[in-house]
């Protein structure tokens, strides 16, 4: 069981909006903690998308985009492409755990 | 080319140990925070530990603390991961991760990853 909650799947259109939400608690999210996202496609190593809660590194397209609000965070991701079906986990820092927690991650299928 | 290289993972029996190795390349090592995340088959991400720029504070995960040891070494842009008193449960993929300024920030930069499975 995972300290941030995560749907194990989503599933969209090519060009559709769909959005992950990642929910945890007073003391990870809720304390404000910021929350950051990850891609991970078949195979490879998770890839940094959304830090700060917002922010987008150099390079990640502007169809990404992450917000916050009391103990949840959301991913959206708008005009869903075939190279978008991966793995995204949300994570942040949990003041109790004194540490850095994931959640369990979802499963994005482009139909 | 910014980049994480991991090593040291393999077979071992259930209570042996293992040191993994992370060797970074591209940025001044010695200036960022790092951390170990392990990956078990089919499961999601688990943070395991962070050990700051200059070593002065370190973490653990409660379901390694004990039994595993961060350190690096700065002179040679390199971070490892003492294991010992494997579990089967341990078994996973090892990626080493770049952090942020701070202990709460995102991790930036990830390695390929490297397997330790623990079997009889």
């Amino acid at each position: 069981q995972s300290v941030l909650t995560q749907p194990p799947s989503v599933s969209g259109a090519p060009g559709q909006r769909v959005t992950i939400s990642c929910t945890g608690r007073s003391s990870n999210i809720g304390a404000g903690y910021d929350v950051h996202w990850y891609q991970q496609l078949p195979a490879t190593a998770p890839k940094l998308i959304i830090y700060g809660n917002t922010n987008r590194p150099s390079g990640v397209p502007d169809r990404f985009s992450g917000s916050k609000s009391g103990t949840s965070a959301s991913l959206a991701i708008t005009g869903l492409q075939a190279e978008d079906e991966a793995d995204y986990y949300c994570q942040s820092f949990d003041s109790s755990l004194s540490g850095s927690v994931f959640g369990g991650g979802t499963k994005l299928t482009v139909l | 080319e910014v980049q994480l290289v991991e090593s040291g993972g393999g077979l071992v029996q259930p209570g042996g140990s293992l040191r993994l190795s992370c060797v970074a390349s591209g940025f001044t090592f010695s200036s960022y925070n790092m951390n170990w995340v392990r990956q078990a088959p089919g499961k999601g991400l688990e943070w395991v530990s962070y050990i700051s720029y200059s070593s002065g504070s370190i973490y653990y995960a409660d379901s390694v603390k004990g039994r595993f040891t961060i350190s690096r070494d700065n002179v040679k842009s390199s971070l490892f991961l003492q294991m010992n008193s494997l579990r089967d449960e341990d078994t996973a993929v090892y990626y080493c991760a770049r952090g942020g300024r701070y202990y709460v920030d995102g991790f930036d930069i990830w390695g390929q990853g490297t397997m330790a499975t623990v079997s009889s």
